[in-house]
């Protein structure tokens, strides 16, 4: 069975600081990995995935991600956090070739002035 | 290239009845999944559909069913309404299961009095 723990459900950053949103999965299978982004009153907005292959995973607005089998991760990371980055923050582990998604509880990224 | 559509935004029911949730998946999409978002269980995976079949159930009891379309179009119907059933019903699209991302719509807020 897939699962994912997202530790720490408010992240508070000032602008210009790191982003470190933190994730971790339990596959019973090599996994799918996704973060996504969710805005008030709006559906998720895919950030990146992995899949296979290069285990630092670029995705948009800045965001990148690293698979860490050993540990079990996707921390998912940010230079330097803008206003427009608060949000709400969704890991997800898919088995390969299947669209059951399991979610993360998610992580409120507010971003201070 | 338009988006999910989901139809409608907002809807507001009374337990006991029933009600029926529409969503359009991207043009070429053939894969179309459901997911229930609640503040206290978070974003949970109902069912997909691929091809007018159901390929993936979730764990949801029976009151909770779907169709698609041969245009790809799928509906969602919930009967016997109970309070619990509000939330935020989200469809996510994508080419097929897989390395393809779900794609998700703005959703639908159901609301139970």
């Amino acid at each position: 069975a897939q699962s994912v723990t997202q530790l720490g459900s408010h992240v508070s950053v000032s602008e210009g600081a790191l982003v470190l949103l933190r994730c971790n999965y339990s596959s019973s299978v090599p996994p799918y990995l996704f973060w996504y982004v969710q805005y008030p009153n709006q559906g998720l907005q895919l950030l990146l995935k992995y899949t296979t292959g290069a285990t630092l995973v670029k995705g948009i607005n800045g965001f990148e991600a690293e698979f860490k089998k050993s540990e079990t991760s996707f921390h998912l990371t940010k230079p330097s956090a803008h206003m427009s980055d608060a949000a709400e923050y969704f890991c997800a582990v898919s088995k390969p070739f299947n669209n059951d998604m399991r979610f993360g509880a998610g992580t409120r990224l507010t971003v201070k002035p | 290239k338009a988006g999910v559509t989901q139809t409608p935004r907002y809807l507001i029911k009374t337990r006991g009845q029933q009600v029926t949730l529409s969503c359009s998946p991207i043009s070429g999409h053939r894969s179309v999944s459901w997911y229930q978002q609640t503040p206290g269980q978070g974003l949970q995976f109902l069912f997909e559909y691929f091809s007018e079949t159901q390929r993936n159930k979730g764990n949801f009891p029976g009151r909770f069913s779907g169709r698609q379309f041969s245009n790809s179009r799928s509906e969602m119907n919930v009967s016997t309404l109970e309070l619990g059933d509000s939330a935020l019903y989200l469809c996510a699209s994508s080419l097929e299961g897989g390395k393809q991302p779900q794609h998700f719509g703005d959703g639908t807020r159901l609301s139970i009095l």
